[in-house]
């Protein structure tokens, strides 16, 4: 099973910040890497597909990138409506597996 | 673009059994492959299983195994996640989430593009 570790577990930003989230696999997984953002009582929303591929209707300050094990979620010019929860997904390696997400808080 | 409907939250005794459905409309279901994700509280997300419906073939993480049970009925586009002897532990938000199916052959693991909203089940006597 391919463990991600996900990081930071929480971060705080100023509106107009460029934000990374890490997410590192233990063991290669191409480009399998997908990333999503997810509010609290609402369902998650696919934002970055197959590690840097945007997903159509996603603001483009949103970007991926990354192959292999090490994965970047990259939010550049942050906005108040980012604060949410952002979690990693890999499907390379059976079973699909999740980063333990990361918090955004916005101040 | 299908949209997952999931059923409402449930609370259930030590012991018993649970069946979350998934509702799915708008977009292509027999272009679809139903997932169940779980997440505990204060827990990362766990993937349980998957089915395929257009063939009705459905597999399982091996922690789920023989306690969970995916299904699904094409005429009414809906899947289901049934859990038996249920203990404490799964306390959860239970999730259903699509991924595209490619046809035949296909048994590829994929993103997950759209997912439902989650079903609340509590365990408690």
């Amino acid at each position: 099973e391919t463990t991600l570790t996900q990081s930071p577990a929480f971060m705080s930003a100023t509106p107009g910040d460029k934000v990374n989230i890490s997410c590192r696999a233990s063991q290669d997984i191409d480009d399998d890497m997908n990333w999503y953002q997810q509010k609290p009582g609402e369902a998650p929303i696919f934002i970055i597909q197959e590690a840097t591929t945007l997903v159509p209707g996603i603001p483009p300050r949103f970007s991926g990138s990354g192959y292999g094990t090490d994965f970047t979620l990259t939010i550049n010019n942050i906005e108040s409506e980012d604060a949410a929860y952002y979690f990693c997904l890999q499907h390379d390696n059976f079973p699909p597996t999740f980063g333990q997400g990361t918090k955004v808080e916005i101040k | 673009q299908v949209q997952l409907v999931q059923s409402g939250a449930e609370v259930k005794k030590p012991g018993s059994s649970v069946k979350v459905s998934c509702k799915a409309s708008g977009g292509s279901f027999t272009s679809s492959v139903i997932n169940w994700v779980r997440q505990a509280p204060g827990q990362g997300l766990e993937w349980m299983g998957r089915i395929i419906p257009t063939l009705g073939m459905a597999d399982y993480a091996q922690k789920f195994q023989g306690r969970v049970t995916i299904t699904a009925d094409k005429s009414t586009r809906t899947a289901y996640m049934e859990s038996s002897s249920l203990r404490s532990e799964d306390t959860a938000v239970y999730y259903c989430a699509r991924s595209p199916w490619r046809g035949a052959g296909d048994y590829n693991y994929r993103y997950m593009d759209v997912w439902g909203k989650g079903t609340t089940v509590i365990v408690s006597s």
